[in-house]
């Protein structure tokens, strides 16, 4: 079973830092690209960034370009986002998202994980 | 930057009737090469991540009911529901992969009227 587990998220003040990771099993992680999306509570989803199998593909929104770094550990089976200088609208939900194995390349996200919860605020 | 617009925002539909949700983006997500629509369907509910629904505007993902359809191309898409279930209250988006931001559409509420 394909499982996604993001952790790391709490609460920050603004100007902070924060790390999130998502660990996934039941899959060959190595394979598949990332992708992380958020959501503001009540809100809609807003894709932020994504990473590919061998990173050296990456894509930011322009909303958190300069702030925020996604990475990932093959090894470890691991995805990572640095958020820097955190602002209040940065509260908000963090998915990890699958990108989903096709031969066009990035055309949906297939898995999900939980989510968490980062909250901005002082 | 793709603007991706959903409509209507919200919509109430009686068990059993067809729930049809429209997707407008501000240009095409069709690539000619390989004539692909970039175009995928998302259903949240609650409490809950997104879940994958159509992708390639059209082409439905393994497990999902045969209820759930997707068609058009271009800059004009649906997502319909022929026929309503209980299960199906939530919020539904969808989202272009044609060129970065790979944006969402603001999102439809799907209630039981």
């Amino acid at each position: 079973e394909v499982q996604l587990v993001e952790s790391g998220g709490g609460l920050v003040r603004p100007g902070g830092s924060l790390r999130l990771s998502c660990t996934a099993s039941g899959f060959a992680f190595s394979r598949f690209d990332f992708n992380w999306v958020r959501q503001a509570p009540g809100k809609g989803l807003e894709w932020i960034s994504y990473i590919s199998t061998d990173d050296t593909t990456i894509f930011y929104a322009h909303s958190v370009k300069g702030r925020f770094t996604i990475s990932r550990d093959n090894a470890k089976n691991s995805l990572y986002l640095q958020m820097n200088s955190l602002r209040v609208e940065d509260t908000a939900f963090y998915y990890c998202a699958r990108a989903g194995f096709t031969t066009f390349g990035v055309g949906n996200f297939d898995s999900w994980g939980q989510g968490a919860l980062v909250t901005v605020s002082s | 930057d793709i603007v991706m617009t959903q409509s209507p925002d919200s919509l109430a539909v009686s068990l059993g009737e067809r729930a049809t949700i429209k997707c407008k983006s501000s240009q095409s997500v069709l690539y000619r090469s390989n004539n692909k629509n970039y175009l995928a369907w998302y259903q949240q509910k609650p409490g809950q991540p997104p879940r994958l629904l159509i992708y390639w505007a059209s082409t439905r993902e393994s497990g999902v009911p045969d209820r759930f359809s997707g068609s058009g191309s271009g800059t004009d898409f649906t997502l319909s529901i022929s026929s309503l279930q209980a299960e199906d209250v939530a919020h539904y988006y969808c989202q272009h992969f044609y060129s970065t931001p790979w944006t969402f559409g603001q999102g439809t509420r799907v209630e039981i009227k």
